[in-house]
């Protein structure tokens, strides 16, 4: 069965400091992985994702991640970080077949401190 | 473009008793997914609607149905309420519901069991 770990339930950091969350995968077949950020009382909204092709993705704020199929990770980087990048932080895979279904890690809380 | 809405926002409700949840999906998207998210199990999956036919059922007991009208409107119900129902639901919508298509989710009912 297909699992997303997020390592960590929450990450504070400074203001301006670079930040890694992690997310490792397991699955038996390929998979399509995506992060998915959630401000407080707010759904989700897509931040990035890796389908295929380049390793390293990129969204329009800043933030990156590489999909490293050795390791089974897709960490999410950013080297700067903002006061309005606090909110909480989801990876989810889904498979490459099938009907479409996500399976979410428990999410990062992330917090900036000024 | 309206995003995906869902009513109503807030729930009360009482053990014992059975809810309806709506969601209309973005213009033009055919496949409604619904997610239950709770501080201590995550999001986890509870089905996928594709033109009026439910195409993928998460582990839920069978309390938990849904359906979806013609014009890809969804609603979810939830009957024999018990306090352990108590979450955010959210409703995501996307066009064909392949992995490929990005997820668009609404801001979510905050139901409430007392």
């Amino acid at each position: 069965a297909q699992s997303v770990t997020q390592l960590d339930s929450q990450v504070p950091v400074f203001e301006e400091a670079p930040v890694e969350l992690r997310c490792n995968y397991s699955s038996s077949v390929s998979v399509y992985l995506f992060w998915y950020v959630q401000y407080p009382n707010q759904g989700l909204q897509l931040l990035l994702k890796y389908l295929s092709g380049s390793t390293l993705v990129e969204s329009i704020n800043g933030f990156e991640a590489e999909f490293n199929k050795s390791q089974t990770s897709f960490h999410l980087r950013k080297p700067s970080v903002h006061i309005s990048d606090t909110a909480k932080y989801f990876c989810a895979g889904a498979r490459r077949a099938g009907s479409y279904q996500l399976t979410f890690g428990k999410g990062t809380k992330l917090s900036v401190i000024p | 473009k309206a995003g995906v809405t869902q009513t109503p926002r807030y729930l009360i409700k009482t053990r014992g008793q059975q809810v309806t949840l709506s969601c209309s999906p973005i213009s033009g998207h055919r496949s409604v997914s619904w997610y239950q998210q709770t501080p201590g199990q995550g999001l986890q999956f509870l089905f996928e609607y594709f033109s009026e036919t439910q195409r993928n059922k998460g582990n839920f007991p069978g309390r938990f149905s849904g359906r979806q009208f013609s014009n890809s409107r969804s609603e979810m119900n939830v009957s024999t309420l018990e306090l352990g129902d108590s979450a955010l639901y959210l409703c995501a919508s996307s066009l064909a519901g392949t992995s490929v298509d990005e997820q668009f989710f609404g801001p979510g009912t905050r139901l409430t069991v007392l």
